[in-house]
């Protein structure tokens, strides 16, 4: 069954502007990942945020984490064209720590 | 990539046919998936495994078999393909003690 709901489905926004992107889980989880996906491609790991942090940064990434609301957010700051792409979250639940459960996933794209 | 490669990248065949699409890496990662990913589903777990000759099925294995005899192998079955199991294939493997995935290019199966 699917883990991860992701919102929204579809981002459109201007180059530099930041992009937040939201998911929500169902069970409780020892980690939510996410991933990046461009078109026709593989999917690419971004960042991983354990069940017990709050807050993460990669760069342009933050990430954080509501265990009591069972949500994560993604944002991009200072988008670029080349961050164009779908975006997946990724939970594995504690009873299948080596599964991955994907959300449908938000699809960005950034206007120059 | 973690030097994942899947075969072939695409293929049409036709209802009934038995149909084999096969994964190799080379980064000797112990964990190895077959996900799908079609429109309005996200990505979706057929099989895995996490040792040679142990596998075990995922959310979506009905009408798929997996083998694996080498570290470096994963094959995907479909016994007798169905117009249903159009899509986009997906390999992923995991190395011991780390909870991020490396994702194949995909593989476009098209089921007439």
């Amino acid at each position: 069954s699917q883990q991860g709901e992701e919102d929204p489905q579809a981002l459109s926004i201007q180059e530099g502007e930041n992009a937040t992107m939201n998911c929500s889980y169902k069970t409780s989880i020892n980690n939510l990942q996410w991933y990046r996906q461009n078109s026709g491609r593989g999917l690419v790991h971004l960042i991983l945020i354990r069940s017990n942090e709050r807050e993460k940064h990669s760069g342009r990434l933050r990430v954080t984490l509501d265990t009591s609301k069972k949500s994560s957010s993604l944002l991009i700051t200072a988008s670029r064209a080349a961050d164009t792409a779908s975006y997946f979250c990724a939970t594995d639940e504690i009873q299948g720590a080596q599964k991955l459960v994907f959300g449908q996933g938000t699809r960005l794209t950034i206007n120059p | 990539d973690a030097g994942i490669t899947q075969s072939p990248r695409h293929k049409v065949t036709e209802t009934g046919t038995p149909v084999t699409l096969r994964c190799h890496q080379t980064e000797n990662h112990r964990y190895m998936y077959w996900y799908r990913q079609d429109p309005g589903h996200g990505l979706r777990l057929i099989h895995y495994s996490y040792g040679v000759k142990d596998t075990d099925k995922g959310e979506v294995s009905d009408g798929y078999s997996v083998s694996r005899s080498k570290t470096e192998d994963f094959l995907l079955t479909l016994e007798s393909a169905t117009s249903s199991q159009t899509s986009v294939y997906f390999c992923a493997t995991q190395g011991q003690g780390v909870y991020e995935q490396y994702f194949g290019p995909g593989t476009r199966l098209t089921v007439t």
